[in-house]
Order: C-alpha cells, then structure tokens, then sequence
C-alpha cells in the first residue's frame, strides 16, 4: 500500500483559502485518491476523489500532477466549520481504507 | 452520497456483558462492509472486513472470539463486542462502498461510541 505523508497540523483564518498537501510516492498505477473530513465523534465523510489533473466539487478541488506523487486539496474560503481532521489516502477502490493520522486543521475567528 | 446508518450511536456497559452495534446500508446494497475502531486522538484502525454470507477477515490482533460480525444480508452487518471490558472502550465506524463512475466509494456510518464500566 502506498504510504502518504501529511502535515500534521495546520492553522487559517475564516475566508482564506487552505491548501493541505499529501505525498503519496509511491502510489500504484490503480490507485485513485481520496480525501476525507472528520470532525470529533463522527465517521468520516467523502471530500473528492482524483486519479490525475484537477477535479472539483461544491466543497473543495483536488490538483493532483502529472507524476501522480502527491496531491492538494484546496478548500476555498474556509469557514470556522471547515475546522476538523483532513485524511488523504490512496484508494484501489476494492479494499477497506488505511488511514494516516490525517491533517488537523484549525480555522480560526 | 451513500448513506450508512449505525445504531446505537453510543452505549454505555458494565465489564463482561455483551454489546451489539448494527451497520446498516439505507439506500443501496453492500456484499462487504467494513469496521473500524478509533481511540481518542488517534487515527482509525481497521479491524475486520464483513462479506455478505461467508465469514468475516479480521486484521491481526484482532480477536475475532471477541469481536464477533454477522453479514446476514445486503444491508445488515452487526458487530458484538463479546465480555466487553473498559480497554473495549472506543469509537466503532462502519463503512461499506459504493459503485461510482470511475472507482467504487467507501462511505462511512456516524460511529458508535462504546464505554464499558
């Protein structure tokens, strides 16, 4: 399984624009990525998901490069709701998710 | 999105009874459902892979005397944490997938806190 690498924590302000950064080196040719949301006492819940290039939704893009050895999610215009933990993970879309320990983000006033 | 039901979403137990959570899939059918567990402040931590009329995988370490799973139907997988003691104690989440348009989705239940006294 490929191993991804997030920062562990990161801080904003309400109305910016956050960008949490995952590599993922050695990703397998099948694999999609995926990003998660989890706020304290809940399940996680699906962001987006991305092979290449750019995908976007109502909630957040997803810039993943040519190399496919790394990905960004771009959440625009954060709000203090937006304050919760960020997973990204490689998905074959068969097997159960591992999960990392996931970026913490924390959007402040 | 899917949606994925859990019930109860907390139960509070004294040591060495038995509790059940059910997981359930509303509005779509899962042949595999899959549990987890997460401690506070920690990430979540697959624990087994329930198939639909066959057995259940469990990761290593995980006791499968202990943590019994029933996938009796295309909707309902239960898990019942047998002689529940307090380091049982946790936050249990369900996920089953979803056929999407490019690769199947993992979509996750609320969770199920469990305390055991």
């Amino acid at each position: 399984l490929a191993k991804t690498t997030q920062p562990i924590s990161m801080d904003s302000y309400e109305g910016q624009e956050v960008n949490i950064t995952c590599s993922h080196n050695n990703i397998a040719t099948n694999d999609y990525i995926t990003w998660y949301q989890q706020f304290p006492s809940q399940g996680p819940r699906f962001i987006i998901q991305g092979y290449k290039t750019k995908v976007t939704n109502e909630v957040a893009s997803l810039f993943i490069p040519a190399d496919r050895k790394s990905s960004t999610l771009s959440l625009p215009r954060v709000s203090l709701s937006d304050t919760a933990v960020y997973y990204c993970l490689p998905d074959t879309g068969r097997r159960a998710l591992t999960f990392g320990s996931g970026t913490r983000l924390q959007v402040q006033p | 999105g899917a949606v994925v039901s859990q019930h109860p979403s907390w139960v509070i137990c004294k040591s060495g009874t038995s509790v059940k959570i059910e997981c359930r899939s509303l509005d779509f059918q899962a042949t595999t459902m899959f549990w987890y567990r997460q401690f506070p402040k920690q990430s979540l931590m697959l624990m087994a892979t329930s198939n639909e009329g066959s057995k259940a995988t469990y990761e290593q370490g995980v006791e499968k005397d202990k943590f019994l799973i029933n996938h009796a139907s295309l909707t309902l997988s239960t898990l019942t944490v047998t002689s529940a003691h307090p380091e049982d104690s946790s936050f249990y989440i369900c996920s089953a997938r979803v056929g999407g348009v490019s690769t199947d989705t993992q979509y996750f239940g609320p969770g199920t806190r469990l305390t055991v006294l």
